[in-house]
């Protein structure tokens, strides 16, 4: 129905790897939010998408929205430790929807 | 963007009692969004307070566990009631940010514990 799929749950990178979570729906979106979460912390906005096949940076994140608009990503190039944390994508209805988060952990 | 202020930040509560939390936001905004965020898990929308109406609940959410108050347009309560430790988790405010972006500003959290 109206929910995002997110994966995946986890993600263990070595400091300095790249991370990517996916976010799917059955229905086309109007638009997908990002946030992040660190431990402890409060979601925080990373970016909202509305444009099909729209590419958007912030630094070391980039973000995706499929053509079909079913689909976003988020990829972190060379993770560092302030990275970690868990990031969610949200879809737009009359409230937002959430998906399940990915947790981005680096390994020690 | 919005500034939030929710407390308590935490509290640990015995069983069968009930607790308020409250949120002030440095503007005023016409909605305001509670959640609940079980460990580990995503967020959960409870309800919509609006100012001078009552609060729109999702489902599996009602009045008499989750009352709310919206007094004004700048802050909201929500009270856990008769606690079991189901509801121990954490309870976050928010408001969309200005210019209708959609964007959601949280307050800090309270994490409740139900022993």
């Amino acid at each position: 129905g109206q929910q995002v799929m997110q994966i995946p749950q986890y993600q263990h990178v070595q400091e300095g790897e790249d991370f990517t979570t996916y976010c799917n729906s059955s229905t086309t979106l109007s638009n997908i939010q990002w946030y992040k979460q660190r431990p402890g912390g409060h979601p925080v906005f990373l970016i909202q998408l509305v444009k099909s096949g729209e590419v958007k940076k912030q630094k070391r994140l980039t973000f995706q929205f499929g053509e079909a608009k079913k689909n976003s990503s988020l990829h972190i190039t060379a993770t560092q430790t302030t990275d970690v944390g868990t990031y969610f994508c949200a879809r737009s209805n009359y409230q937002l929807i959430w998906g399940a988060g990915t947790k981005l952990i680096i390994k020690p | 963007s919005a500034v939030i202020s929710q407390k308590p930040s935490r509290d640990i509560c015995q069983r069968g009692t009930s607790l308020t939390i409250q949120c002030q936001v440095d503007s005023q905004v016409t909605m305001m969004f509670w959640y609940r965020q079980q460990p580990g898990q995503s967020l959960t929308l409870i309800a919509t307070a609006n100012q001078g109406s009552e609060a729109t609940y999702e489902s599996g959410f009602v009045i008499d566990k989750f009352p709310i108050s919206r007094p004004n347009l700048t802050f909201s309560t929500l009270t856990v009631s008769n606690m079991s430790p189901e509801d121990s988790s954490i309870y976050l405010c928010s408001v969309e940010g200005p210019g209708n972006t959609g964007e959601l500003f949280f307050g800090e959290g309270s994490r409740l514990t139900v022993l």
